[in-house]
Parts: structure tokens; sequence; C-alpha cells
């Protein structure tokens, strides 16, 4: 089955400061790549996502970045701010029987320092 | 007006005994899914249904059933609950067409089992 390693598990900035998050999978069947924010407490939510036949994807100050050929998707973030502070998930998914099953990694806990 | 929803938010029960967790989506989606999230906040996917099909987590004890009605409900079933089950339970589904991969949350369900 898929296997996704996330890394670092916990990473710590200052305000304005950039982060990355960066994530492998095993199976090169994978063709979505999500990640998802989720904030103490709340539900995991969505924040951007890249399929396999894209290298790079974009929303305003978050970005992520996928080299199919070495299995690995990395997430930006920029000019953090204190609202960022959450857990952040990476996902490879993989369809079966019409459905899409992710395989999630183990989280990073971001943490912007005002 | 949630588009996912879960009930109960908290379930407190003893050792040995059944209980039941219900999700409802009123987004028309074909799919649904159920997630755990143990204390170190790993999320693991348990089970993806759809109309056509059930797949499950091989490494889900059978102690775990998933029923749905219709397609707007899927709840989970445990039987003879154990410590380790003591998790958050979170509901999921996703959409049909282009962007099925997305999953919508619930807000989840705080098991602890004494």
């Amino acid at each position: 089955g898929e296997n996704v390693e996330q890394h670092p598990s916990t990473l710590s900035v200052q305000e304005g400061d950039s982060a990355v998050i960066k994530c492998t999978y095993s199976d090169s069947a994978s063709n979505y790549f999500p990640w998802y924010k989720q904030e103490l407490g709340k539900r995991p939510q969505l924040i951007i996502d890249i399929r396999s036949n894209v290298g790079e994807k974009k929303d305003q100050r978050i970005a992520v970045t996928l080299n199919k050929t070495a299995k690995h998707f990395s997430l930006h973030i920029t000019e953090t701010q204190p609202e960022d502070s959450a857990v952040y998930f990476c996902a490879a998914s993989i369809e079966a029987g019409g459905s899409y099953i992710p395989t999630f990694g183990r989280g990073t806990s971001l943490i912007v320092h005002p | 007006d949630t588009a996912v929803s879960q009930t109960p938010k908290y379930l407190v029960t003893q050792m040995g005994n059944d209980k039941s967790i219900k999700c409802e989506q009123n987004l028309g989606h074909d799919t649904m899914y159920w997630y755990k999230q143990d204390s170190k906040k790993f999320l693991k996917i348990m089970f993806s249904y759809n109309n056509k099909e059930l797949i499950i987590n091989e490494t889900v004890p059978n102690r775990f059933s998933p029923k749905s009605p219709d397609k707007a409900h899927l709840n989970l079933h445990i039987n003879s609950l154990e410590l380790g089950d003591s998790a958050v339970y979170f509901c999921a589904s996703s959409e049909p067409g282009p962007s099925q991969e997305t999953q919508y949350f619930g807000p989840g369900t705080r098991l602890l089992v004494l």
C-alpha cells in the first residue's frame, strides 16, 4: 500500500518568515495530492491541492510543488501570519472503485510567533 | 446548514459497550468516508463507501462496521469497545465529477472509552 512520509513534525517560525513542509510517497499510482489544515479542535480543511499532471500550483501565499519522478511534493507558505498556526497534513490519493483513497502524512505542527 | 454533520460530538462509554456514531451530508455527494485520528493526530482512513462499493482498510478490526441507510448517511457502529478505540472519528464526503478527490470533513466525534 501507499506510504506517505511528512517532515518536519514541528516547525516554528517568526511572523513574516516562509515555511516549507515536505512529503514523499511510495506508490507511483497516486495521482492527487491535497494539503489539509487542521486548527486546534477543528476539522481538517483543504487549503490547496495538485494533480499529477501539474508541477506547481499557487494560491496567494501558499504554493505546492510536485516532483513525480522523485515522488515528493512540498507546501510553501510565504509571509506567515499567526493565524497560519495549525497542523498541516499532506496526502497522496489513489483512485479505487470510483473513490479516491487518501493516505495521510503524520502532520506538521506549524507555530507562527508574532 | 452544516454540510457534513456528525452526532454525537462527544461520546464517553465503558469498555465492552456497543455504540454508534451518525453522519449526514447534505451536499449530494456520492462517496462517504470514516477516519480515525488518534492522540498523536495521525489521520487514518477506515472506510470508503459509495453506492457501488465499500472499501475497507484491512487494518480496521471487524468490530467496526459502516452502515448506510441512504446516500446521505453513513453511520459507524462499533462493537465491544476497547480502550484503544479512544480517538476522534471524522466522517467525510466527496463529490462526483472532476473534483471528486476533495474531502469535506464533519466536525468530528470525540470518543473516550473508560
